[in-house]
């Protein structure tokens, strides 16, 4: 079993609609990272929490560290977040352990 | 604005050559990595650097080799270059403990032919 589930693989969503990510892990850890990459790009950071929830414009991140367990929102989404969602964890604190990816696509 | 800079965005060499990948941040960040990322496998570590001239195996050090000499800079070495190491590089650096300032590089495409 990967230390990180993530879900769903691939998502597809018409412009405007809400959008949920869900992340699972299995470690112990203390705080968990949202990447993000476009086609062909590098990889951005968007969050990394510790707890509860952080905000960034139409990006909302939570966590629920009891549960092991976080997920992205998007609202409101453009097609411009058509991207893979990552989400990683640092079980050693000096290391990080990746989901597989979500791939979105939203359309117009 | 901070950065992770890679030296090449694309590089095509030829199998037996040795290749140098670099990467360098302006943070001064302790902590610096190197991925692989291959479709369906999602990114692997190969090497990670918690200080100058330390290093760490990460899941697939197998043909790959580091250098840390200088805070700033990790250098990936593949000593002699395959088919099978085509694949997105990317480098990484961050602080030390929870991977505070966690920063990504742009990444290099290396074709192995």
């Amino acid at each position: 079993k990967n230390e990180v589930e993530q879900s769903p693989q691939n998502l597809t969503a018409q412009e405007g609609e809400f959008i949920t990510i869900n992340c699972s892990y299995s470690v112990g850890i203390s705080a968990l990272h949202w990447l993000q990459q476009h086609p062909g790009g590098g990889i951005v950071s968007l969050f990394m929490l510790s707890s509860g929830k952080k905000k960034h414009g139409r990006l909302i991140a939570t966590i629920n560290i009891q549960e092991k367990h976080s997920s992205l929102h998007i609202t409101a989404s453009h097609p411009r977040d058509s991207a893979v969602y990552i989400c990683a964890v640092p079980p050693y604190n000096n290391d990080m352990r990746f989901g597989a990816g979500t791939r979105l696509t939203v359309k117009p | 604005d901070v950065k992770v800079t890679q030296s090449s965005r694309y590089l095509v060499k030829r199998t037996g050559e040795k290749v140098f990948l670099e990467c360098v941040q302006d943070m001064d960040h302790e902590n610096m990595f190197w991925y692989r990322q291959d479709p369906g496998l999602g990114l692997r570590l190969i090497y990670f650097s918690y200080d100058v001239k330390m290093k760490e195996k990460g899941d697939i050090p197998e043909g790959y080799s580091v250098s840390r000499e200088k805070k700033e800079r990790f250098s990936l070495i593949l000593e002699s270059a395959s088919t099978n190491q085509t694949s997105m590089y990317l480098c990484a650096s961050s602080f030390w403990g929870l991977n505070y300032g966690y920063t990504f590089g742009s990444g290099t495409r290396l074709t192995v032919v």
